[in-house]
């Protein structure tokens, strides 16, 4: 049930981009993605609802390929601020009961 | 987005004493909230699903007579572990389900967590 997230960790200087997958081996509802600083709780970014979508928001932005059971996470032109771990919740049921990936650690350097 | 609050932040306590953490929605009430423990550099795991007025629903191989949590009201849950050991040691958050704003969905809110140091 627990989703797989690829990379586990990445180090990017300012300015690049990284792209973090999430898969899962069950059909899914939606996907919830998170950012969570060291020793913070995680920070929700966003939410991708079966159909396809694809969202953003600044230079974050995500998709979701329901048949792939599959979702990734675009970071462009990366920030300091960007720094985390980043983890991906699926939700197989639509009862926003989620399952957290392993992880993707992002470091980003000057 | 919604606001979730843990108390206390951290604590220290002696093994074999009860440890009570608070969660609380501050601005919207929630039905459901979540109770998960993370180990250093590692997922989150969850516990519990804690229903307002009504009985937790456990994680397999949680034991919910050690990890003890009340949903008393719609902005209010608790987590007592009992008799706690050094192995139950780790970092609890909890999180509570709220309508995502602009998203017509609902997603989970975290709360800053609680470290709990057994000693």
């Amino acid at each position: 049930q627990q989703p797989v997230q690829s990379p586990q960790a990445v180090i990017l200087r300012e300015g690049e981009d990284a792209v973090i997958n999430c898969s899962s081996s069950k059909a899914l509802y939606s996907v919830h993605w998170y950012r969570q600083k060291h020793g913070e709780a995680p920070v929700f970014l966003m939410i991708l609802l079966k159909g396809g979508e694809q969202k953003g928001h600044d230079k974050i932005s995500a998709s979701f390929n329901e048949k792939k059971q599959q979702s990734s996470l675009y970071l462009t032109a990366s920030q300091l601020s960007y720094s985390g771990t980043y983890f991906c919740g699926t939700d197989e049921t639509g009862a926003n009961n989620l399952f957290f990936g392993t992880g993707t650690r992002l470091t980003v350097i000057p | 987005g919604a606001v979730v609050s843990q108390h206390p932040s951290w604590v220290i306590c002696k093994s074999g004493t009860s440890v009570k953490i608070e969660c609380r929605s501050l601005d919207f009430q929630a039905t459901t909230m979540f109770w998960y423990r993370q180990f250093p550099k590692q997922s989150l795991m969850l516990m519990a699903t804690s229903n307002e007025g009504s009985k937790a629903t456990y994680e397999q191989g949680v034991e919910k007579d050690k990890f003890l949590i009340n949903h008393a009201s719609l902005t209010l849950s608790t987590l007592t572990v009992t008799s706690a050991h050094p192995e139950d040691s780790s970092f609890y958050i909890c999180s509570a389900r709220a309508r995502a704003s602009q998203v017509g969905t609902d997603t989970q809110y975290f709360g800053p967590g609680t470290r709990l140091t057994v000693l």
